[in-house]
This record gives C-alpha cells, structure tokens and sequence, in this order.
C-alpha cells in the first residue's frame, strides 16, 4: 500500500487566491482526518470524516476553511482567499478503527502552504 | 476542552543516555495512550501505545510508564541513539465513541548528541 498521498507536497501562494489541498486516504479505512501544525499552535484537528461523512469541524479556524469528502478514496482542503497567517504544514490522515486496540492513525507526508 | 499537557518542549540528550518525555491528560475516560514521532519532513507515526489497565509497556528501547492516579503517562527511551532525534507527541482519545479522534501534546522536540 502507497500509504496516505497528499498533493501538492509544496504550495505557494499570494495572499487572496484560492488554495486546494488534496488527500487520498489508506484504501478500506473509514476516518480521515485533517490537521494544520505550526510552531506556535502544535498539531491542531481541524475536520475529521467517518465514511465521507463530516463529524467534527470544530477545528474549522474560520469560514474561509472548507473541506469535502467526495468519496472514500478523495478529500480536497480548500482556503478561499487565502491569507499570510494560513502558512503552516497541514496533514491529512486515515485510520480503520474497530480493528486494531490502537486506531492509529496513518499521516501523509503533508502539504506545506507558504501564502505570501 | 480537554487537553494533554506535554513537557519538556525540548530535550537535548547524549548518545546512550535515557530520554524522558511526561505527558498529563484530564479525562479519567481516556482508554488510549498513543505516542506519535516525527521526523522533519515527514508525517506523525505511531510509535507506542498503552492501555490504561497496564501500568508499562515496552518495546524495544522504548517505554511508555502509565500512572492512572496521577493520570500521567510517559515515554522513557533508553540508549538513546542520534537517530531517535525526531519530534515526539503524546495523544489521547477525544472520548467514547469518537472514532479514534485524538488530543495532540504540544510536541518535544528531542535531539540525541553523537
């Protein structure tokens, strides 16, 4: 198995435009997770799907911030517009839970969003 | 909101010395104790993880040291080597029934010195 692919690995752009960041989760699993980490703010959740369905968005920072799971092997991250402080590294992973005591999750190599 | 505490931020050891990584969680209903590692570039990867009906498990040069009246759980890397030098998080489920979803610590970042 490829593991958890994201696209772009590297992403720059100016402050305003339209950023999507891409995911294809573990084939079979059913969770996927979406995280933004940075040196000030750690690792933080930001939207996690069970089944392509939104669970908790709570993590969503502001209205700009959207995602979608359109089926269980593609999910897109969109900014829309973009601004400076988005700048971070944002990671998308899966997991199957039920079948492991662990539920570990599975991180792809993440997206690293510079917005100038 | 619940949180895991995690400290130091940074750990700097010698090779062959022992690292210690303390994490504190809140919720008593917590029954997943993961430690991710991260090294640049790369993603989160589990590590370790321990249930709360144990008080240690290890594997290899890595323990994780589980205290449930205290609710604190640690990671202990013995010989630690330069290649261990990596960011490490501890984690916690969110709740019941939450679908694997995980609390993050803030992250150690720890370098082994040759």
């Amino acid at each position: 198995d490829a593991g958890v692919i994201q696209s772009p690995r590297h992403e720059v752009t100016e402050m305003g435009q339209e950023v999507t960041l891409r995911c294809k989760p573990i084939s079979g699993h059913d969770y996927l997770f979406w995280y933004r980490q940075t040196m000030m703010r750690g690792l933080e959740l930001l939207i996690y799907f069970n089944n392509n369905v939104p669970i908790d968005d709570s993590g969503m920072p502001e209205d700009r911030f959207s995602a979608k799971m359109p089926n269980a092997s593609f999910s897109t991250l969109k900014i829309q517009p973009s601004e400076p402080r988005d700048s971070a590294v944002y990671f998308c992973a899966s997991s199957l839970v039920g079948t492991s005591v662990h539920n570990e999750q599975f991180f792809g190599p993440g997206t690293r969003l510079t917005v100038l | 909101q619940q949180q895991v505490k995690q400290s130091p931020q940074s750990l700097i050891v010698q090779k062959g010395g022992i690292s210690i990584i303390n994490c504190a969680y809140e919720n008593t209903a917590f029954d997943y104790f993961p430690w991710y590692q991260q090294f640049p570039g790369k993603g989160p990867a589990l590590l370790i993880a321990i249930r709360p009906d144990v008080s240690e498990k290890k594997e290899g040069r890595f323990t994780i040291s589980f205290n449930k009246s205290a609710k604190q759980f640690s990671l202990h890397i013995m010989d630690s080597q330069p290649g261990d030098s990596a960011t490490y998080f501890c984690a916690a489920p969110t709740g019941v029934n939450q679908g694997g979803k995980l609390i993050f610590g803030q992250g150690t970042e720890l370098s082994v010195k040759p």
